[in-house]
């Protein structure tokens, strides 16, 4: 069974601090998303990896860092939190290269800055 | 960046079939239509995905328009678990080849 884990499903952090959210997959894919999901404004994309040590922005990259150190995992990070990233933020993987492929999702993790 | 348009919201009785409209008229030549959907407190899970004829598998059908500015999503027989957001979205062939954009969706509601 395929999967993309993330580490947390809920998370309660202070403004300022420093957050970091891990996502892990098992299918061997080269791409990996970060999203936040907001009501009312749906999926939108943060950052994206197609390799190891690589990075591109998405649409919404102010505030946030990621890192890519091994294929299998991709981080997020908040370098100072505030309370406008509480959001519910998702990651995915897919193939390279592959359009005609599908994503893969994990549950999500519900984070709340206070 | 091609872009999809969605209606908000639809409602279905259950055991009726539903049809999500799709519209991408700047579509490429090359772009696959895709299919995701939501189902309450998950991440998004694929549905079908379509470059231009009609698809079909055990979740739901794809009719992609002859000018492919359009798909339809069917769901034959739609039970209170297709309960979701729908996303239509189109993986770019060239370019920005790597990225996967949504749009708001179509909340669909089923209704017993």
């Amino acid at each position: 069974d395929v999967k993309v884990t993330q580490s947390s499903r809920y998370l309660v952090k202070r403004t300022g601090e420093k957050v970091f959210l891990e996502c892990v997959q098992d299918m061997d894919h080269e791409n990996m998303f970060w999203y936040r999901q907001d009501p009312g404004l749906g999926l939108r994309l943060i950052y994206f990896s197609y390799d190891v040590k690589m990075k591109e922005k998405g649409d919404i990259p102010e505030g946030y860092s990621v890192s890519r150190e091994k294929k299998e995992r991709f981080s997020l990070i908040l370098e100072s939190a505030s309370t406008n990233q509480t959001s519910m933020y998702l990651c995915a993987s897919s193939f390279l290269g592959r359009v005609s492929t599908e994503a893969f999702f994990g549950q999500g993790t519900r984070l709340t800055v206070v | 960046d091609a872009k999809t348009t969605q209606p908000n919201s639809m409602e279905s009785n259950e055991e009726e079939p539903v049809h999500l409209p799709c519209n991408h008229s700047t579509i490429s030549g090359t772009d696959y239509i895709h299919w995701y959907r939501q189902l309450p407190s998950q991440g998004p899970e694929y549905v079908i995905h379509g470059l231009t004829s009609n698809v079909n598998n055990r979740m739901a059908s794809l009719a992609i328009a002859e000018d492919r500015k359009s798909s339809t999503l069917i769901l034959h027989r739609a039970t209170l678990r297709d309960a979701a957001v729908y996303y239509c979205i189109l993986r770019l062939a060239t370019g920005s080849a790597r990225q996967l954009t949504f749009g708001s969706g179509t909340q669909l509601t089923v209704l017993p």
